[in-house]
């Protein structure tokens, strides 16, 4: 049962476009979500959260927007740089079950010069 | 700041055999997770502590895994007998306490069992 999940395994970009990298969910108990950054060889880095109760956080180039009635997130990344060519994965929890988080699969991101 | 420390970094162990990780979270963390992640799918969690005391361990196989965090700092974790199928990276991550989850997560372990 995958309750958060990234259809697209792999998206490639030119450098200065922006990225757009989707997410939907199953659980409608999920109250907050969350983008991960992977490079090859090291752990996640937390890269922007939004709350349920807003539907736009925005952190430099970095935007998430939450789509609540149809359970969709997307991260928007303008301008994509060589830099942010990584694997992103989405994580959804709720405020109520001791900080337990669900991980989607991930979408490999590829900035080309 | 120090990050989530984790080692080994690389494990390769035969079929039955056993194996251990360690973690150190980053200091003042109360809780502290360990998740596996295979090739292509996203880390999974297995087992969630918070200070000493386990919080979630719904998904840990029970029967050949196990994990302590003793006083409630570094915490290990154990396979025995090993399987094919637990090759993977574990990952240690920690958080404050907090309602929106900020996780910071070490570099892995990446096991191959053969």
């Amino acid at each position: 049962d995958q309750q958060v999940k990234q259809n697209s395994p792999s998206l490639s970009v030119q450098e200065g476009r922006i990225s757009i990298l989707n997410c939907d969910y199953t659980n409608s108990m999920f109250d907050y979500f969350l983008w991960y950054k992977k490079y090859p060889a090291e752990g996640p880095t937390f890269l922007i959260s939004i709350s349920s109760i807003k539907d736009k956080n925005e952190d430099g180039r970095f935007t998430v927007f939450l789509n609540k009635s149809a359970k969709h997130l997307s991260l928007h990344i303008v301008p994509s740089q060589p830099g942010d060519s990584a694997v992103y994965f989405c994580a959804a929890g709720n405020t109520g079950t001791a900080s337990k988080l669900t991980f989607g699969t991930g979408t490999r991101l590829q900035v080309t010069l | 700041e120090a990050g989530v420390a984790q080692s080994p970094r690389y494990k390769i162990i035969e079929k039955r055999q056993s194996v251990a990780f360690w973690c150190n979270p980053i200091s003042g963390h109360a809780t502290l997770y360990w998740y596996q992640q295979i090739l292509g799918q996203g880390p999974k969690l297995l087992i969630q502590f918070q200070n000493n005391g386990v919080v979630d361990d719904s998904q840990l196989p029970k029967d050949r895994f196990s994990a302590e965090r003793l006083k409630g700092v570094d915490s290990t974790l154990k396979i025995q007998p090993a399987k094919l199928e637990d090759s993977a990276v574990y990952l240690c991550a920690s958080s404050f306490e907090g309602p929106y989850n900020e996780q910071f997560f070490g570099p892995g372990t990446r096991l191959t069992v053969l």
